[in-house]
């Protein structure tokens, strides 16, 4: 059973708008989030992450959002840019060193 | 400093076949894990390591997988024998016993087995 979803497959934007990803977790217990980006042939790296204290965490053109009592959180990317187009990768974690747990992933493509 | 190092990139092999995963881990860091990616199951945890102690195998799929980490600086992962069905790519990752979570992934072992 999966404790981390991300529901869409795929997503496609137009550069210079605004990309949102989403993604649901089952466990309530997590209480570190991230996400990580991965181009073809890389392997993942880590983009932002967010503790569960917190709402909101910004750096740069990138954003995510946890919504605890919705067990929900968002990756927002504003503007997007043909280089964002990657697959994006949503983790959790439990507390006291615990590996990570991904979703499945979410194909962006920015149009330019 | 390097990043995480894996070997071989790419494997192509028969069906029946011993396959071994090659990683090196960042130095200094505690943690090492071992995942498998495919369109399927997404990116799927095999087995991690804490000072180079295995904690957690539960994600092998099956007794035809090992893993070994004979000191810091290195570990394996073995298929033998090697199905169709394992074909997919395989990520080496590790972390400080410090970080919240963030680890960093090697470029991935994309295993083929006829």
């Amino acid at each position: 059973d999966q404790q981390v979803k991300q529901n869409s497959p795929s997503l496609s934007v137009q550069e210079g708008r605004i990309s949102i990803l989403n993604c649901d977790y089952t466990n309530s217990m997590f209480d570190y989030f991230l996400w990580y980006k991965k181009y073809p042939a890389e392997g993942p790296t880590f983009l932002i992450s967010i503790s569960s204290i917190k709402d909101k965490n910004e750096d740069g053109r990138f954003t995510v959002f946890l919504n605890k009592s919705a067990k929900h959180l968002s990756l927002h990317i504003v503007p997007s840019q043909p280089g964002d187009s990657a697959v994006y990768f949503c983790a959790a974690s439990l507390a006291g060193n615990t590996p990570l747990v991904f979703g499945k992933g979410t194909r962006l493509s920015v149009i330019a | 400093d390097a990043g995480v190092i894996q070997s071989p990139r790419h494997e192509v092999t028969e069906m029946g076949q011993e396959v071994t995963l090659r990683c090196k881990p960042i130095s200094g860091h505690d943690y090492l894990f071992w995942y498998r990616q495919t369109m399927m199951r997404g990116l799927e945890l095999l087995i991690y390591f804490n000072n180079n102690v295995p904690i957690d195998d539960s994600g092998m799929p099956e007794d035809r997988f090992s893993a070994k980490m004979p000191n810091a600086s290195f570990s394996t992962l073995k298929i033998q024998p090697s199905e169709p069905r394992d074909s997919a790519v395989y990520f080496c990752a590790s972390r400080p016993g410090t970080s919240l979570g963030e680890q960093f992934f090697g470029p991935g072992t994309r295993l083929t087995v006829l």
